[in-house]
């Protein structure tokens, strides 16, 4: 399995329904980032939780990390269609050579019906 | 995708054919990652530089090569060496450190046949 695991790979509900989907990694980390994807094109910075970091809030968005169990999840409240996107987690790993770099999961595909 | 440039936006090649896809940032970061992400999949990390005229291979370097002559640009070359080229690919940079997010262009969809 990679390091950042989404699970569900796909979440459809409708507008005014939250939407949560989680994420899972296997190495110890430094921080955890969620991105957003819209069809085709780059990916958006949502929110950053660092590993001593347990919630984070930005908007309608709520982040947690668990850094026992290894996992995050995203929140998103009262949903839109325009959240309609792909949602991938990052993490950048302790590791002195990873650098600066980060790993990417599979991400979850969320579709907001109208 | 402020910021960050990538062009083209679509490219097609035939076989056989080395194509070099462009980034560019006006955002004075040392750091900067070239992506190949396939439908329905994540990203992966291909090749990434923190300084100029250093870079690192990611995760699937075979059959590209980049380079990095200015903190600017992050040139990215498909050469005929790489099996299966036809992807969506996304040019990211960052501060440097990894504590930071990553700002991403808008992405080359190339297709070769």
């Amino acid at each position: 399995s990679q390091q950042g695991e989404e699970d569900p790979q796909a979440l459809s509900i409708q507008e005014g329904e939250n939407a949560t989907m989680n994420c899972s990694y296997k190495t110890s980390i430094n921080n955890l980032q969620w991105y957003r994807q819209n069809s085709g094109r780059g990916l958006v910075h949502l929110i950053l939780i660092r590993s001593n970091e347990r919630e984070k809030h930005s908007g309608r968005l709520r982040v947690t990390l668990d850094t026992s169990k290894k996992s995050s999840s995203l929140l998103i409240t009262a949903s839109r269609a325009a959240d309609t996107a792909s949602y991938f987690c990052a993490t950048k790993q302790c590791k002195e050579t990873s650098g600066s770099r980060l790993t990417f999961g599979e991400g979850t595909q969320l579709t907001v019906n109208p | 995708d402020g910021g960050i440039t990538q062009s083209p936006k679509y490219l097609f090649r035939k076989e056989g054919q080395n194509v070099t896809l462009s980034c560019e940032q006006n955002l004075n970061h040392d750091a900067m990652y070239w992506y190949r992400q396939d439908p329905g999949q994540g990203l992966r990390l291909i090749y990434y530089s923190q300084i100029v005229n250093d870079f690192q291979k990611g995760d699937i370097a075979e059959g590209y090569s980049v380079s990095r002559e200015k903190k600017e640009s992050f040139p990215l070359t498909v050469t005929s060496a790489q099996k299966n080229p036809t992807a969506f690919y996304l040019c990211a940079s960052s501060l440097l450190g990894g504590t930071y997010e990553q700002y991403f262009g808008p992405g080359t969809r190339l297709t070769v046949t």
